[in-house]
């Protein structure tokens, strides 16, 4: 059974860069595509953008010039750097796996990131 | 982009009662679409795919349909362990939109 787990700081100031590192046990992650989806306290969710092995991304336009998603295939990991944070990406992250289809079927637990001084 | 609009964004319902909810999408999108439920403090866990497809796992009192650009989530009869939030998203798009989600709380 695949499990996700988010790894990374919970405070950031702001202006910095948020880095945050997912674990995939129970699945290859030579299949699939992964991505990061985030949702503010009390809010909805929104998608960050995702990786694909082979090192391909597609980033939401929104997030698009402040976000890097990369991947270590060897270490079954992927990341995500956020950079010039503000308040407004305070947020729970989620790392999700994308079915390829464009569903999320397996999700980390989420992982809450402040971004304050 | 495509919009998604769920109603209600709110209801209360009784253990058992029939709850139906409703996801319109802006335009066509055939039958991409899933449905989530989210606990407090948990991820979202995946429902229903394609529209009608129930994820392995998935109680068979949960059910999805499409008519058209209108999508509907429905529990046959609401449990306990059902009160939650539940979220569209559309599929095969980037970004993939969700809806504004849809919480069932108890009455």
């Amino acid at each position: 059974q695949v499990q996700l787990q988010e790894s990374g700081p919970g405070l950031v100031k702001p202006s910095e860069t948020l880095s945050l590192t997912c674990t995939v046990s129970g699945a290859s992650v030579t299949s699939h595509y992964w991505s990061w989806i985030r949702q503010p306290p009390g809010k909805g969710l929104e998608w960050i953008g995702y990786i694909y092995y082979s090192g391909s991304t597609r980033y939401n336009p929104s997030l698009e010039s402040r976000v890097t998603i990369s991947i270590d295939t060897s270490k079954k990991q992927f990341s995500l750097d956020l950079r010039s944070v503000t308040a407004a990406d305070t947020a729970v992250y989620y790392c999700a796996r994308d079915s390829t289809f464009g569903w999320f079927d397996s999700w980390g637990q989420g992982t809450l990131v402040t971004v304050s001084s | 982009d495509i919009q998604l609009t769920q109603s209600p964004s709110f209801l209360s319902a009784s253990v058992g009662d029939r709850v139906t909810i409703t996801c319109r999408a802006s335009q066509g999108i055939n039958s991409d679409l899933a449905w989530y439920q989210q606990k407090p403090g948990k991820a979202p866990k995946l429902l229903i795919y394609a529209a009608s497809f129930l994820q392995s796992g998935v109680p068979s009192r949960f059910s999805g349909s499409r008519s058209g650009t209108e999508f509907t989530l429905t529990i046959s009869s609401l449990q306990p362990e059902d009160f939650a939030t539940y979220y569209c998203q559309q599929l095969n798009t980037y970004p993939p939109p969700f809806g504004q989600g849809t919480k069932v709380e108890i009455k």
